[in-house]
């Protein structure tokens, strides 16, 4: 059971670089959510995406775009990347555990942005 | 702007003692919460769900539910070293929602 998985774990990039980070799960579940942790801003949610080809916004979409075009992948581009947006970044899905869905997440991607 | 708030922390505890913490959230419809245990470098992950005002044990912990006073807590007996970490609380408000509302968490120490 390999449940989610991220990609790359670390990254380090410049800044005005383009760079997708990677999640994909092996559940089959509806629901998946992109977040971002910083010290004293606790997990932010970014995206999230309801199913294949639903997706939107959460606290901080800016700077920010996502995809799913099938349920496993949920893919995060940061499309000119700032150094704001160093921090780790957490892949989470919905799993349904008895009456109610919990969400389990992934190992998480860590990004420096030189 | 809903809002789960806990104490910072860092709350520091002998081995063996009982460990208590609390999470208070504004959103009086939220429905389901959450305890999540993060350690340091990892990923969050899930410890106990609770939906139901009263008191949920699994092993070491409870879960204390009081809808009324908007407040959640987790206890964790008989504490290890290796309970030492950050506990996230985690609110699910009401109807087909499915985001969460998240806590800054509580560091704990579990002193041997």
């Amino acid at each position: 059971d390999a449940g989610i998985t991220q990609s790359p774990r670390y990254k380090i990039t410049e800044t005005g670089r383009q760079v997708t980070l990677m999640c994909h799960q092996t559940w089959s579940h509806s629901y998946m959510f992109w977040y971002r942790q910083d010290l004293g801003h606790g997990l932010r949610l970014i995206y999230y995406s309801a199913a294949a080809d639903i997706t939107d916004k959460g606290e901080v979409p800016d700077g920010y775009v996502v995809s799913r075009s099938k349920t496993e992948n949920f893919p995060l581009t940061l499309e000119s990347a700032t150094r704001s947006q160093t921090s780790v970044y957490f892949c989470a899905s919905n799993r349904l555990e008895g009456p109610q869905e919990t969400q389990y997440f992934g190992p998480g991607t860590r990004l420096l942005v030189l | 702007q809903k809002e789960v708030e806990q104490n910072s922390g860092p709350l520091s505890v002998p081995e063996g003692a009982i460990a208590s913490l609390n999470c208070t959230y504004s959103d009086r419809g939220s429905q389901s919460f959450f305890w999540y245990r993060q350690y340091s470098g990892k990923s969050p992950e899930l410890i106990m769900f609770i939906y139901s005002n009263g008191d949920k044990e699994d092993g070491r912990f409870t879960a204390q539910l009081n809808k009324a006073s908007q407040y959640v807590s987790l206890l964790i007996r008989d504490s290890q070293p290796s309970d030492s970490a950050t506990y996230l609380c985690a609110v699910k408000g009401d109807g087909n929602n499915r985001k969460l509302i998240w806590g800054l968490g509580t560091s704990l120490a579990v002193n041997p």
